[in-house]
C-alpha cells in the first residue's frame, strides 16, 4: 500500500489482558516511530526504530509496554497487564530517515483506537 | 525542553471566511524544523508543511499559507476562503531530533 497501515483500528481490551498493536509502515521507510495520543491531546513520543534497531524508547510509560520491530519492517507494540490510563489512540508512522537523519517528515497510519475497560 | 502552544482550543469560522491558526513553539535548539499536521475525524494524521529553522520565508500552497516568524517563535497557519472540507483538528509539531513535539491542536470547524 501507499501509506501506513495500523490493526486493529479499533481494540476493547478487560484490564489485565495483553494487547498487541501492529503497524506496516511505507515500503523502503528506515524510521518507524510509535506515538501516543490522549483524547484531546497532541501525539506523545512513546518510540523509535531504525530499521530493527530501536534506538529510543524513553517515551514508553512502563515497563508494561513493549515494542519490537524483528525485520526491520512491520513493528508490533505490545502492552502487557492493559490498565484503564493505556487508552488512547496508538499512532505509528515513518520515515525514510536515511544514515540516522531525523529532519524527514514523518507520515503517520489511521492509528489504532484502544479502550480498555 | 521543547514546548509547543497552539491557544486556540477551538475555532468555528462560516464558510469562505479566512482563519489563522496559532502556534508558538519553545527551544534551545539552533537547528530544529516545524510541521502542521491536519487530523480529520478518521484520525489519520495527514502532512500539509515542513519548514526548517533557517528559511523564514513565508510559503503558499494553494488556499493555504504559512508565516514563520523566529523572532517570535511563531509558525502560523492560515486558511483562505474556508470549506467545510477544512474542519478538522490541526496540530503543529517542533522536531530538534527526531521526536516530534507536538501542541495540543486546534479544532477547526467550519459552518457552511
Amino acid at each position: 500500500g501507499a501509506g501506513v497501515s495500523q490493526s486493529p483500528r479499533y481494540k476493547v481490551a478487560k484490564r489485565g489482558q495483553d494487547v498487541a498493536l501492529r503497524c506496516d509502515p511505507i515500503s523502503g521507510h528506515v524510521s518507524l516511530f510509535w506515538y501516543q495520543q490522549a483524547l484531546g491531546q497532541g501525539p506523545e513520543f512513546l518510540t523509535y526504530f531504525q530499521n530493527e534497531a530501536q534506538l529510543d524508547k524513553s517515551g514508553l510509560p512502563s515497563d508494561r509496554f513493549f515494542a519490537e520491530r524483528p525485520e526491520g519492517s512491520v513493528s508490533t507494540l505490545k502492552i502487557q497487564r492493559t490498565q484503564q490510563e493505556d487508552s488512547a489512540v496508538y499512532l505509528c508512522a515513518s520515515s525514510h530517515g536515511t544514515s540516522g537523519s531525523w529532519d524527514e517528515t514523518q507520515y503517520f497510519g489511521p492509528g489504532t483506537r484502544l479502550l480498555v475497560l | 525542553a521543547q514546548k509547543v502552544t497552539q491557544a486556540q482550543t477551538e475555532i468555528s469560522v462560516v464558510e469562505k471566511e479566512d482563519v489563522t491558526l496559532d502556534c508558538v513553539y519553545e527551544t534551545r535548539d539552533t537547528t530544529y524544523y516545524l510541521f502542521w499536521y491536519k487530523q480529520p475525524p478518521s484520525g489519520e494524521l495527514v502532512f500539509l508543511i515542513r519548514r526548517n529553522s533557517f528559511d523564514e520565508q513565508n510559503e503558499i500552497s494553494g488556499r493555504y499559507s504559512w508565516n514563520f516568524q523566529k523572532s517570535t517563535s511563531s509558525f502560523n497557519f492560515t486558511i483562505t476562503a474556508s470549506q467545510v472540507v477544512d474542519s478538522a483538528v490541526y496540530f503543529c509539531a517542533l522536531a530538534g531530533s527526531y521526536q516530534l513535539t507536538f501542541g495540543k491542536g486546534t479544532k477547526l470547524s467550519v459552518i457552511p
